[in-house]
């Protein structure tokens, strides 16, 4: 059963960048697609862009200038870097799944909360 | 991106049926197909209920179900039971910016 696992800071300051990793275990990175999607405290859920195995990568326009999703195959991982953090950044952050041509996300990581503090 | 509306609220007791509408989530058949819906319990990560605009994955209820009217998707949960309180999103995959784009959330209450 494949399983998707959240790792990085909790706490990020102000205009720092954050770096989170979402390790797929039990399962191919091939023919999925691998989501990043945050959830500020008490709102609506926010997909931040997405990568494929091959790299190629898409993602939100509000959010674009300062996103980067990449893909490492060899060690079952993927990663978004998100920079000039401000205290709206602070969230909820989940990696999910959505098979190739379906429009689904079928397995989520349990999140990890991260914090930038005013 | 377009803006999924859905009540921020609804509640039924225990047997009876509620169902949440989710608002700008189809233009069309197509669009339709794009629609998802997710359960998410407090403290947790939402879990797939609803794909492909009515399909259930293997291990949701069939109590539970969704269908379309004009521009709006719906989700139906029959039969209430107390586990089923959570909140519901609908979630869109937009064609035109190539991203989802989710719903405000609607928490369900069984009285």
């Amino acid at each position: 059963q494949v399983q998707l696992h959240e790792s990085g800071p909790g706490l990020v300051k102000p205009s720092e960048t954050l770096s989170l990793t979402c390790t797929v275990s039990d399962g191919p990175i091939r023919h999925y697609y691998w989501i990043w999607i945050r959830q500020p405290p008490g709102k609506r859920l926010e997909c931040i862009g997405y990568v494929d195995h091959n790299g190629n990568t898409n993602y939100n326009p509000s959010l674009k200038s300062r996103v980067t999703i990449s893909v490492d195959t060899s060690k079952s991982q993927f990663s978004l870097s998100l920079r000039s953090m401000t205290p709206a950044d602070t969230a909820v952050y989940y990696c999910a799944r959505s098979p190739f041509f379906d429009f689904y996300f079928d397995k989520w990581g349990p999140g990890t909360l991260v914090t930038v503090p005013s | 991106q377009s803006a999924l509306i859905q009540p921020a609220s609804v509640s039924g007791s225990p047997g009876q049926s509620i169902t949440i509408s989710c608002t700008g989530a189809s233009r069309d058949v197509e669009t339709f197909n794009h629609v998802s819906w997710y359960r998410q319990s407090p403290g947790q990560a939402p879990k797939l209920t609803i794909y492909e605009g009515t399909k259930r994955p293997l291990g949701v209820s069939d109590r539970f179900s969704a269908s379309r009217s004009g521009n709006a998707a719906s989700l139906t949960i029959s039969g209430l039971q107390a586990e089923d309180e959570a909140t519901y999103y609908c979630c869109s995959f937009e064609t035109n910016v190539l991203t989802w784009v989710f719903g405000g959330g609607t928490k369900l209450t069984v009285l």
